[in-house]
Protein backbone atom coordinates (compact mmCIF):
# COMPACT_ATOMS: atom_id res chain seq x y z
CA UNK A 1 0.00 0.00 0.00
CA UNK A 2 1.03 3.56 -0.72
CA UNK A 3 2.54 5.22 2.68
CA UNK A 4 1.54 8.78 3.59
CA UNK A 5 3.85 10.47 5.83
CA UNK A 6 3.52 13.75 6.90
CA UNK A 7 5.36 16.10 8.82
CA UNK A 8 6.26 18.13 11.26
CA UNK A 9 3.82 16.03 13.62
CA UNK A 10 3.38 19.21 14.98
CA UNK A 11 3.69 23.02 13.63
CA UNK A 12 3.59 25.93 16.80
CA UNK A 13 2.82 28.89 14.71
CA UNK A 14 0.62 32.24 15.65
CA UNK A 15 -2.13 33.57 13.29
CA UNK A 16 -1.37 35.76 10.48
CA UNK A 17 1.60 33.87 9.72
CA UNK A 18 2.18 31.28 7.04
CA UNK A 19 2.32 27.25 7.38
CA UNK A 20 3.74 24.97 5.50
CA UNK A 21 2.53 21.38 5.37
CA UNK A 22 4.61 18.02 3.75
CA UNK A 23 3.15 15.13 2.47
CA UNK A 24 5.42 12.71 0.94
CA UNK A 25 4.15 9.26 -0.24
CA UNK A 26 5.98 6.01 -1.03
CA UNK A 27 5.48 5.74 -4.61
CA UNK A 28 4.47 8.06 -7.42
CA UNK A 29 0.85 8.84 -6.83
CA UNK A 30 0.56 11.50 -9.70
CA UNK A 31 -1.40 14.37 -8.63
CA UNK A 32 -4.36 11.94 -6.41
CA UNK A 33 -3.93 14.02 -3.78
CA UNK A 34 -6.94 15.21 -0.91
CA UNK A 35 -6.34 17.78 2.60
CA UNK A 36 -8.46 17.60 4.75
CA UNK A 37 -8.97 19.57 8.11
CA UNK A 38 -10.44 18.18 11.16
CA UNK A 39 -11.20 20.32 14.30
CA UNK A 40 -11.54 18.25 17.63
CA UNK A 41 -15.68 16.88 17.62
CA UNK A 42 -16.06 17.61 13.98
CA UNK A 43 -15.90 15.73 11.29
CA UNK A 44 -12.81 15.82 8.59
CA UNK A 45 -13.87 18.88 5.88
CA UNK A 46 -12.09 18.67 2.35
CA UNK A 47 -9.72 21.58 1.44
CA UNK A 48 -7.76 20.71 -1.59
CA UNK A 49 -8.54 17.48 -4.47
CA UNK A 50 -5.94 16.81 -7.07
CA UNK A 51 -3.56 18.41 -5.36
CA UNK A 52 -3.85 21.56 -6.18
CA UNK A 53 -7.77 22.51 -6.87
CA UNK A 54 -9.80 24.01 -3.86
CA UNK A 55 -13.06 22.32 -2.67
CA UNK A 56 -16.20 24.67 -2.84
CA UNK A 57 -16.59 27.07 -0.28
CA UNK A 58 -12.07 26.82 0.50
CA UNK A 59 -10.72 30.29 1.64
CA UNK A 60 -8.17 31.23 -0.90
CA UNK A 61 -5.37 31.45 1.84
CA UNK A 62 -5.10 27.81 1.82
CA UNK A 63 -3.24 26.06 -1.19
CA UNK A 64 -1.60 22.89 -1.99
CA UNK A 65 1.05 21.78 -5.12
CA UNK A 66 3.14 19.32 -5.56
CA UNK A 67 2.67 15.95 -7.84
CA UNK A 68 4.56 12.80 -7.88
CA UNK A 69 5.32 11.72 -4.16
CA UNK A 70 5.99 15.22 -2.85
CA UNK A 71 3.21 17.41 -2.16
CA UNK A 72 2.68 20.67 -0.12
CA UNK A 73 -0.09 22.19 1.64
CA UNK A 74 0.32 26.37 2.31
CA UNK A 75 -1.94 28.34 4.59
CA UNK A 76 -0.79 31.88 3.75
CA UNK A 77 -2.21 33.96 7.10
CA UNK A 78 -3.16 31.67 9.53
CA UNK A 79 -6.73 33.11 11.02
CA UNK A 80 -7.90 31.81 14.43
CA UNK A 81 -10.39 29.28 13.03
CA UNK A 82 -7.05 27.03 10.45
CA UNK A 83 -5.60 25.48 13.91
CA UNK A 84 -6.61 21.93 13.88
CA UNK A 85 -5.21 18.85 12.58
CA UNK A 86 -4.53 18.22 8.51
CA UNK A 87 -4.50 15.04 6.72
CA UNK A 88 -3.30 14.06 3.24
CA UNK A 89 -4.86 11.62 1.51
CA UNK A 90 -4.18 9.14 -1.64
CA UNK A 91 -6.77 7.55 -4.37
CA UNK A 92 -4.36 7.03 -7.01
CA UNK A 93 -4.06 2.91 -5.31
CA UNK A 94 -6.15 0.90 -3.50
CA UNK A 95 -6.30 0.97 -0.57
CA UNK A 96 -6.81 4.19 -0.36
CA UNK A 97 -4.67 5.42 2.58
CA UNK A 98 -4.46 8.58 5.03
CA UNK A 99 -1.33 10.61 5.90
CA UNK A 100 -0.66 10.45 10.32
CA UNK A 101 -1.80 13.77 10.13
CA UNK A 102 -0.31 17.26 11.12
CA UNK A 103 -1.82 19.25 13.85
CA UNK A 104 -1.45 23.54 13.52
CA UNK A 105 -1.13 24.80 17.03
CA UNK A 106 -1.02 28.37 18.29
CA UNK A 107 2.24 29.41 19.82
CA UNK B 1 -28.84 20.40 0.58
CA UNK B 2 -26.08 17.06 1.37
CA UNK B 3 -26.74 15.36 4.18
CA UNK B 4 -25.20 12.30 6.14
CA UNK B 5 -26.67 10.44 9.08
CA UNK B 6 -24.87 7.65 10.48
CA UNK B 7 -26.40 4.91 13.09
CA UNK B 8 -26.25 1.52 14.40
CA UNK B 9 -23.12 2.56 16.58
CA UNK B 10 -22.68 1.05 20.31
CA UNK B 11 -20.78 -1.64 22.01
CA UNK B 12 -19.96 -4.87 20.77
CA UNK B 13 -18.30 -7.70 22.89
CA UNK B 14 -15.19 -9.07 21.30
CA UNK B 15 -16.29 -11.67 18.29
CA UNK B 16 -19.69 -9.91 18.06
CA UNK B 17 -21.76 -8.34 15.29
CA UNK B 18 -23.13 -4.89 14.50
CA UNK B 19 -24.22 -3.31 11.49
CA UNK B 20 -23.83 0.44 10.13
CA UNK B 21 -26.58 2.68 8.41
CA UNK B 22 -25.63 5.67 6.57
CA UNK B 23 -28.88 7.61 5.79
CA UNK B 24 -28.19 10.02 2.70
CA UNK B 25 -30.28 13.57 1.50
CA UNK B 26 -29.85 15.80 -0.89
CA UNK B 27 -27.95 13.45 -3.55
CA UNK B 28 -28.66 9.85 -4.88
CA UNK B 29 -26.75 7.47 -3.62
CA UNK B 30 -25.97 5.00 -6.48
CA UNK B 31 -24.67 8.15 -8.67
CA UNK B 32 -21.68 8.43 -6.52
CA UNK B 33 -18.93 6.08 -4.79
CA UNK B 34 -19.57 5.62 -1.08
CA UNK B 35 -17.09 4.99 1.47
CA UNK B 36 -16.45 4.55 5.76
CA UNK B 37 -13.82 5.67 6.98
CA UNK B 38 -13.25 5.51 10.64
CA UNK B 39 -11.25 7.07 13.59
CA UNK B 40 -9.53 5.56 16.69
CA UNK B 41 -9.93 7.26 19.87
CA UNK B 42 -7.11 10.02 19.48
CA UNK B 43 -6.04 8.28 16.37
CA UNK B 44 -5.30 9.18 12.51
CA UNK B 45 -8.03 8.31 9.67
CA UNK B 46 -7.99 5.22 8.37
CA UNK B 47 -10.40 4.56 5.11
CA UNK B 48 -12.62 1.03 5.76
CA UNK B 49 -14.79 0.24 2.72
CA UNK B 50 -16.19 1.70 -0.70
CA UNK B 51 -19.01 0.86 -3.11
CA UNK B 52 -18.38 2.22 -6.39
CA UNK B 53 -21.13 3.98 -8.02
CA UNK B 54 -22.10 1.00 -9.98
CA UNK B 55 -23.01 -1.03 -7.15
CA UNK B 56 -21.20 -3.89 -8.07
CA UNK B 57 -17.01 -3.12 -7.43
CA UNK B 58 -16.76 -3.13 -3.72
CA UNK B 59 -12.98 -2.53 -1.99
CA UNK B 60 -12.20 -2.95 1.58
CA UNK B 61 -9.16 -2.29 3.34
CA UNK B 62 -6.92 -5.35 4.69
CA UNK B 63 -7.75 -4.61 8.25
CA UNK B 64 -11.25 -5.47 7.76
CA UNK B 65 -11.60 -7.56 4.68
CA UNK B 66 -13.66 -10.85 4.66
CA UNK B 67 -15.30 -9.27 8.34
CA UNK B 68 -17.23 -6.48 6.86
CA UNK B 69 -18.98 -5.82 4.36
CA UNK B 70 -20.04 -2.43 2.64
CA UNK B 71 -23.83 -2.54 0.88
CA UNK B 72 -26.77 0.16 -0.14
CA UNK B 73 -30.32 0.52 -0.49
CA UNK B 74 -31.41 2.39 -3.53
CA UNK B 75 -34.63 2.96 -2.26
CA UNK B 76 -33.96 3.54 1.13
CA UNK B 77 -31.25 6.01 -0.42
CA UNK B 78 -28.71 4.11 2.48
CA UNK B 79 -25.58 3.26 2.88
CA UNK B 80 -24.73 0.06 5.57
CA UNK B 81 -21.70 -1.37 6.60
CA UNK B 82 -22.11 -5.02 8.17
CA UNK B 83 -19.27 -6.02 10.76
CA UNK B 84 -18.52 -9.54 12.06
CA UNK B 85 -15.84 -10.93 14.39
CA UNK B 86 -15.17 -7.52 15.67
CA UNK B 87 -12.06 -7.10 17.38
CA UNK B 88 -11.01 -4.88 19.94
CA UNK B 89 -8.87 -2.41 17.54
CA UNK B 90 -11.66 -1.72 15.61
CA UNK B 91 -13.11 0.55 18.11
CA UNK B 92 -12.90 3.50 16.37
CA UNK B 93 -15.55 6.59 15.31
CA UNK B 94 -17.26 5.50 11.63
CA UNK B 95 -17.76 7.87 9.36
CA UNK B 96 -19.87 7.89 5.86
CA UNK B 97 -18.42 9.78 3.47
CA UNK B 98 -19.81 10.20 -0.42
CA UNK B 99 -17.46 10.38 -3.06
CA UNK B 100 -17.02 13.60 -5.35
CA UNK B 101 -17.60 12.58 -8.97
CA UNK B 102 -16.77 9.39 -8.71
CA UNK B 103 -13.68 9.83 -7.48
CA UNK B 104 -12.26 8.40 -4.35
CA UNK B 105 -12.02 11.91 -2.71
CA UNK B 106 -14.60 12.70 0.78
CA UNK B 107 -16.37 15.70 -0.25
CA UNK B 108 -18.93 14.91 2.53
CA UNK B 109 -18.66 13.37 5.57
CA UNK B 110 -21.53 11.95 8.00
CA UNK B 111 -21.20 13.60 11.98
CA UNK B 112 -19.66 9.54 13.10
CA UNK B 113 -21.13 6.65 15.29
CA UNK B 114 -18.68 5.14 17.86
CA UNK B 115 -18.25 1.62 17.85
CA UNK B 116 -16.81 0.15 20.80
CA UNK B 117 -15.90 -3.12 20.95
CA UNK B 118 -15.09 -4.53 24.44
CA UNK B 119 -16.18 -7.02 27.10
Amino acid sequence: EVVLTQSPATLSLSPGERATLSCRASQSISIYLAWYQQKPGQAPRLLIYEASNRAAGIPARFSGSGSGTDFTLTISSLEPEDFAVYYCQQRNYWPLTFGQGTKVEIK
Amino acid sequence: QVQLVESGGGVVQPGGSLRLSCAASGFTISNFGMHWVRQAPGKGLEWVACIWYDGNNKYYADSVEGRFTIFRDNYKNSLYLEMDSLRAEDTAVYYCAKGRHGESIFDYWGQGTLVTVSS
